[in-house]
């Protein structure tokens, strides 16, 4: 079936550092997602991004959080300068938006480690 | 307040049944879905709800109630390989955009033998 990867799956950097996530969504998709998994909670929305766009997000994205998909490539979070509580697992998702909008292919995740 | 609230854990034994419920409370509503979470991997959607009733989908059923801000999955015939996380999310619509997925904190369903 259709597939988002996200690369890397696992990522160490120090505090303050810049960290890019990139996501390749499903290729005829139109809407993108994140979300933070911290281990043993629950998956927290962070954005979503459509037609080049912010169309949504909630009160994690942080002003260091940004988003874009430049020329149709990966879709990516980078987070500038980094904390701590940043660490997380960090999951891309993607919906074609048409008829199957309510049905979310999900990454297996990028897990940040800020030291 | 708002959110999605869910059983953190659920127990049950193979060839039976597993219910998992799921309440929430958000500004607005656009339909709630289910999804499998094994450790480590992707979600996988498994249902997609906005009626209120029953919807069949074989192995699993799930339920809605609006009024009641509720919904269960309905999980038969358990197998072994039916245990992990199982997920309810909301699409709320108080977001602009109407396609924020708020999730639930999961349950997490063991079978035994």
């Amino acid at each position: 079936g259709p597939k988002v990867l996200q690369i890397p799956s696992h990522q160490i950097i120090d505090m303050g550092q810049m960290v890019t996530l990139n996501c390749d969504p499903v290729s005829n998709h139109l809407y993108f997602y994140w979300y933070k998994q911290i281990l043993g909670q629950q998956m927290e929305f962070l954005v979503n991004f459509y037609n080049g766009k912010v169309m949504e997000k909630s009160k994690l994205f942080k002003d260091q959080f940004s988003v874009e998909r430049p020329d149709g490539s990966y879709f990516t979070l980078k987070i500038q300068p980094t904390a701590l509580e940043d660490s997380a697992v960090y999951f891309c998702a993607s919906s074609s938006g048409t008829g199957g909008h309510e049905r979310l292919f999900f990454g297996h995740g990028t897990k940040l480690s800020v030291l | 307040g708002q959110g999605v609230e869910q059983p953190a854990k659920l127990m049950s034994v193979e060839g039976t049944f597993a219910r998992v419920n799921c309440t929430y409370s958000t500004s607005g509503f656009n339909g709630l879905s289910w999804y499998q979470q094994r450790e480590g991997q992707a979600p996988v959607f498994l249902s997609y709800v906005v009626l209120d009733g029953l919807k069949d989908s074989g192995h699993f059923s799930t339920f809605l109630s609006r009024s009641n801000g509720y919904s269960y999955l309905l999980l038969t015939e358990l197998q072994i390989k039916d245990s992990a996380s199982y997920l309810c999310a909301v699409r709320d619509g108080g977001y602009q955009g109407g396609r924020a997925l708020i999730f639930g904190t999961g349950t997490t369903v063991s079978v035994s033998p």
